[in-house]
């Protein structure tokens, strides 16, 4: 069984530009998860699909981040502008159909260094 | 919100030697709680998990861990480590609730590194 696919892997950008992260959950995963991982501290809970439905985005910064998931599969996050404080690793996590016993599956993340 | 703590931000033992990870939370509801390990180049894996019954749980590579819900506590035991061991474990919790719905808090993780 394939994992959860992340591209890019690593991303150096100035602060103030734009950037995107994709990922492809595992096949058939109804749930999936966008987290932030800032060096030195435990991933934090950026948003939730249930599909192509959003869950939870109560802690994703919208005036600058937005995600989606148009078709229910894939997922792309992005940041505009960034700002150095987003320096940090953004991890993406699936699960099968948001049922309470269920396991997260991680992707391998993409680190983000702004300058 | 919920919050985790994790005790210990470094760890270093030799090999042979007991483990024990201190995990704390905050949520006086029930909760459901978890133990993920992140080794060297690899992605955040779940080690074990507790949702209810037992309280002693048992995960992959001879871990354990005891839910003592008195103490808001689910601290990470392994009798004898090894070098293999050597990596960043994170403690997370999830508010439980009716709808299957999960908020995973996670903690700031403690990185373990096993001396040969």
């Amino acid at each position: 069984e394939a994992g959860v696919a992340q591209s890019p892997r690593y991303k150096i950008i100035e602060k103030r530009q734009s950037v995107a992260f994709w990922c492809n959950p595992i096949s058939g995963h109804a749930t999936l998860y966008w987290y932030q991982q800032i060096l030195g501290q435990g991933p934090k809970l950026l948003i939730q699909f249930q599909n192509n439905g959003v869950v939870d985005d109560s802690q994703l910064p919208k005036d600058r981040f937005s995600a989606e998931r148009l078709k229910g599969v894939d997922s792309t996050l992005k940041i505009q502008p960034a700002k150095l404080e987003d320096s940090a690793v953004y991890l993406c996590a699936s699960r099968p159909s948001g049922r309470a016993l269920e396991t997260q599956y991680f992707g391998p993340g993409t680190r983000l260094l702004v300058l | 919100a919920q919050s985790v703590s994790q005790h210990n931000h470094h760890v270093i033992l030799s090999e042979a030697a007991s483990l024990e990870l201190g995990c704390n939370y905050s949520y006086g509801g029930t909760v459901n709680l978890f133990w993920y390990v992140q080794y060297p180049g690899q992605h955040l894996q779940l080690l074990l998990k507790y949702f209810s019954g037992d309280p002693l749980v048992k995960g992959i590579k001879g871990f354990e861990a005891e839910f003592i819900k008195s103490k808001f506590s689910f601290n990470l035991r392994k009798p004898s480590v090894q070098w293999s061991d050597t990596a960043e474990y994170f403690c997370a919790v999830n508010e439980a609730n009716s709808g299957g719905y999960q908020k995973v808090t996670f903690g700031t993780g403690t990185k373990l590194q096993v001396i040969p």
